[in-house]
């Protein structure tokens, strides 16, 4: 397996409340991203990074902000948290070199607002 | 507008037959293809992938993959099912507007029964 860790496994709390989660990885490489899934919906991608401080929306952003610090480290903060983001968040990681390379993921957060 | 589509929710197999689980894909240019399964509580899982060359890709598990340009389609397949195969498999592209990104599919919930 991937050296991917993700925490907390499972969170729940109430709206209006900031929460972060922490994808950390061992793997040193270049590309981590966040996504959500939903049932019905697949995965969608929340924010990427392309390296320490660099990353970019991807498709479902509102809501969420992100920061990489260092290379092991890619955190998602909701800063206010709502119901609708009740859901299960997966990071991935990419190795740098081609496009072709997949990602690997982690085993996710439940995360429950209520 | 770039997509990937899996349309079946669910294909339920018996153990020992042939399983194919759908996937189609629009996208510009050619594209590059992924399979990815996914078992209760666990992240994804890469099973194989097709870039170029031979239309039948061979992965993980006994899976394998072929590619059909002219119906744009990557169909999953493994010659006989098994029990422990059951899971969620998930279609994906490279996003060709932005080759960081994968666009996945809303996933496919493959039952094998004994």
């Amino acid at each position: 397996d991937a050296g991917i860790t993700q925490s907390p496994r499972h969170k729940v709390t109430e709206t209006g409340t900031p929460v972060t989660l922490r994808c950390h990885q061992t793997e040193n490489h270049r590309y981590m991203y966040w996504y959500r899934q939903d049932p019905g919906h697949g995965l969608r991608l929340i924010h990427y990074s392309y390296g320490v401080k660099d990353t970019d929306k991807g498709e479902v952003s509102d809501g969420y902000s992100v920061s990489r610090s260092k290379t092991e480290d890619f955190l998602l903060t909701l800063e206010s948290a709502t119901s609708s983001q009740t859901s299960v968040y997966f990071c991935a990681i990419r190795e740098e070199g081609t496009v072709n390379q997949p990602q690997h993921f982690g085993d996710g957060t439940r995360l429950s607002i209520l | 507008a770039q997509s990937v589509a899996q349309p079946e929710d669910q294909v339920n197999v018996a153990e020992g037959n042939p399983l194919t689980v759908k996937c189609t894909y629009s996208v510009s240019g050619n594209p590059y293809l992924f399979w990815y399964v996914q078992y209760p509580n666990r992240g994804l899982q890469f099973l194989l992938k097709y870039i170029t060359g031979d239309n039948l890709v061979k992965g993980s598990y006994g899976f394998e993959a072929e590619f059909n340009k002219s119906q744009t389609s990557f169909h999953l397949k493994k010659p006989s099912a098994l029990v422990s195969d059951s899971a969620l498999y998930f279609c994906a592209v490279r996003d060709m507007k932005n080759t960081d990104k994968l666009i996945f599919g809303t996933g496919t919930r493959l039952q094998v029964f004994p």
